[in-house]
């Protein structure tokens, strides 16, 4: 069955500093995998999508690797900030039908 | 626009009671998802609509639950009876368009609690 992983533990990192969040999967091969925020008591957000055949997408300070060999996607936020705190899903297309979420990493930028 | 809408935020009730869940999609959206969020599972898609047609429904967990889409601005996802394990966030979710699974559109959620 198809798998995602994401890091079940927070991710802490000071304020300015270069977060980087991860997403493998298994047993899958998505034409396209998208980031979304969630912050507490709220639905998640799309923040990027980005295609098999597209290895790096970009968004102000949001970058987004994509990596079909090793079945991984990496999220960057650059020049972190407190408000970037909150819990950052994966997701994946499954043959263009439907998604599959990852758990999430809850990112905190402290001061 | 408003977003989507869903109510009610909070829903506390007993075992075995029916709970009825609302969502209002974003006008001009033609996909509209139910999904479950819980500590252990994650998101999960339970069920999508497509023009007001039902889809795709296997993540639906047992016949308790059910969804309907009477028009394209009203959903509802039924617990009949509720249980425990039925306790979890309910997320709907509407997107616009052929490339229905790009950048879908969460409402707020519906926190379901079961005792």
């Amino acid at each position: 069955s198809q798998k995602i992983e994401q890091n079940s533990e927070a991710l802490n990192i000071q304020e300015g500093k270069t977060a980087t969040l991860t997403c493998n999967y298994t047993n899958y091969s998505p034409a396209y995998l998208q980031w979304y925020r969630q912050d507490p008591g709220r639905g998640p957000v799309f923040l990027l999508l980005i295609r098999e055949n597209e290895k790096e997408k970009r968004k102000e300070r949001l970058k987004v690797t994509f990596d079909t060999t090793l079945k991984q996607s990496l999220f960057h936020i650059t020049a972190s900030q407190p408000a970037d705190s909150a819990t950052y899903l994966c997701a994946l297309d499954i043959q263009g039908d439907k998604l599959i979420f990852g758990t999430g990493t809850r990112l905190q930028v402290f001061p | 626009d408003a977003g989507v809408i869903q109510s009610p935020r909070h829903e506390v009730t007993e075992m075995g009671q029916e709970v009825t869940l609302r969502c209002k999609p974003i006008s001009g959206h033609d996909y509209l998802f139910w999904y479950r969020q819980t500590m252990m599972r994650g998101l999960e898609l339970l069920i999508y609509f497509n023009n007001n047609v039902p889809i795709d429904d296997s993540g639906m967990p047992e016949d308790r639950f059910s969804a309907k889409m009477p028009n394209a601005s009203f959903s509802t996802l039924k617990i009949q009876p509720s249980e425990p394990r039925d306790s979890a966030v309910y997320f709907c979710a509407s997107s616009k368009g052929a490339y229905k699974l790009y950048e879908q559109y969460f409402g707020p959620g519906t926190r379901l609690t079961v005792t």
